[in-house]
């Protein structure tokens, strides 16, 4: 079956770019949209954005300015950039890819999430 | 786009049964039939439990059960056993911003 894992930095100093890989086993990255979500610790689950493999994005309007999505089907990757990064950013993030038969809306698989760590 | 609303705590003793509700607006819950349900144990990744309102994934029990009126999504778990202890999030679809989310609801089984 599916599986992801998230890989990347546990921690990255104010104002620098936050950059996370998810890699997808265990079947083709194609023709799925793939998602970023993110928990603070002791909060709830945000919506970060997706991508389709066609390298199609949405973002969440909140970190739109901040956030860059990319896709490498070649390696069955998808990876996600946040710009400029406070505190605030600081979270477990997870990779998950995203099903629906008509919109694409809920996530499943989900990656065991990596936290990352704001700080200097 | 504001998160779901859910209550931020339930509780119920082993076998009876409980029920999270999820309420939203006619943006997202009250339009669409896009609302999906995650389980979350501490330090453990969200688990889907249900998806489009009512729909069970394979290998999710059946005491694992959706519906939705109106703005109000909601999440019934019967016969409570110890190991549904976890926290719940709704997530529901909301068209030109794709999804959100609720707060999350920490059940507690007696």
């Amino acid at each position: 079956q599916v599986q992801l894992q998230e890989s990347g930095p546990g921690l990255v100093k104010p104002s620098e770019t936050l950059s996370l890989t998810c890699t997808v086993s265990g079947g083709s990255i194609s023709s799925y949209y793939w998602s970023w979500i993110r928990q603070p610790a002791g909060k709830g689950l945000e919506w970060i954005g997706r991508i389709y493999t066609s390298g199609s994005t949405n973002y969440n309007p909140s970190l739109k300015s901040r956030v860059t999505m990319s896709v490498d089907t070649s390696k069955n990757q998808f990876s996600l950039k946040l710009s400029s990064v406070t505190a605030a950013d600081t979270a477990v993030y997870y990779c998950a890819r995203v099903r629906g038969d008509i919109v694409p809306n809920w996530f499943d698989p989900w990656g065991q999430g990596t936290l990352v760590t704001v700080s200097s | 786009q504001s998160a779901l609303t859910q209550p931020a705590s339930v509780s119920g003793s082993p076998g009876q049964s409980i029920t999270i509700s999820c309420t939203g607006t006619s943006s997202d819950v009250g339009s669409y039939n896009l609302v999906s349900w995650y389980q979350q144990h501490p330090g453990k990744a969200p688990k889907l439990m249900i998806y489009e309102v009512s729909k069970r994934p394979s290998g999710v029990s059946n005491r694992f059960s959706g519906s939705k009126s109106g703005n109000t999504a909601s999440l019934t778990i019967s016969g409570l056993q110890a190991e549904d202890e976890a926290d719940y999030y709704c997530c529901s679809y909301a068209g030109s911003s794709p999804v959100v989310f609720g707060g999350g609801t920490k059940l507690t089984v007696l």
